[in-house]
């Protein structure tokens, strides 16, 4: 079946750095989602890719998705505590409704 | 428009003991599902389903139960509750189509002494 890869599974960065999460899939996806779960919280939408080689900008995050619909990746720019959580992709291809979740990488800023 | 609801928040169980969680959307999704997260091995699929009378198997099936007697809700039952299963479970509901999104439930966290 369909599986997405999400790495790194942790990041800690200082405040201020940038900071990337990247998601791979192993067929080609429909779209990629992106959810953010802050520390203690439930994970919660951020945005949608649809087009190949699409990218989309909110406030200091970037998102992407790959000209193969493959691979996203999430950039955060000079990141602050309020980014802390961890941030999910999400896939849906291969045929199928059912979205597959990547494991998530959890961002740790330090001040 | 409550979304996604969860209960209970919290619970701590004996070994051996059998509860069910609780999960009810009213978005009139067809899919929906139930996750456990664990430190380190972020969300991994339980059980789902894609409509009333219709359950299948995730990654981690073992030691569950599910039904779908209607589309609102998706109970998960722990047969015989083992410290293993201590986790955070989320139960989330989607449409069934293209490109839409997912609704998480706020989660129940669950301790089995």
């Amino acid at each position: 079946g369909q599986q997405v890869m999400q790495i790194p599974q942790y990041q800690h960065v200082q405040e201020g750095e940038d900071f990337t999460t990247y998601c791979n899939s192993s067929t080609t996806l429909s779209n990629i989602q992106w959810y953010k779960q802050r520390p203690g919280g439930h994970p919660v939408f951020l945005i949608q890719l649809v087009k190949s080689g699409e990218v989309k900008k909110q406030k200091r995050l970037t998102f992407q998705f790959g000209e193969a619909k493959k691979n996203s990746s999430l950039h955060i720019t000079a990141t602050q505590t309020t980014d802390v959580g961890t941030y999910f992709c999400a896939g849906q291809g291969g045929g199928s409704y059912i979205p597959t979740f990547g494991r998530g990488t959890s961002l740790i800023v330090h001040p | 428009n409550a979304g996604v609801t969860q209960t209970p928040k919290f619970q701590v169980l004996k070994t051996g003991q059998s509860m069910t969680l609780q999960c009810a959307q009213d978005m009139n999704h067809e899919y929906m599902s139930w996750y456990r997260q664990d430190p380190g091995m972020g969300l991994r699929l339980i059980h789902y389903s894609v409509g009333a009378g219709i359950t299948d198997q995730g990654e981690v099936p073992n030691g569950y139960n599910v039904s779908r007697s209607t589309t609102e809700d998706f109970p998960l039952r722990l047969l015989s509750a083992a410290p293993s299963q201590t986790s955070v479970y989320f139960c989330a509901s989607s449409r069934l189509r293209w490109n839409t999104e997912a609704f998480f439930g706020q989660g129940t966290r669950l301790t089995v002494v």
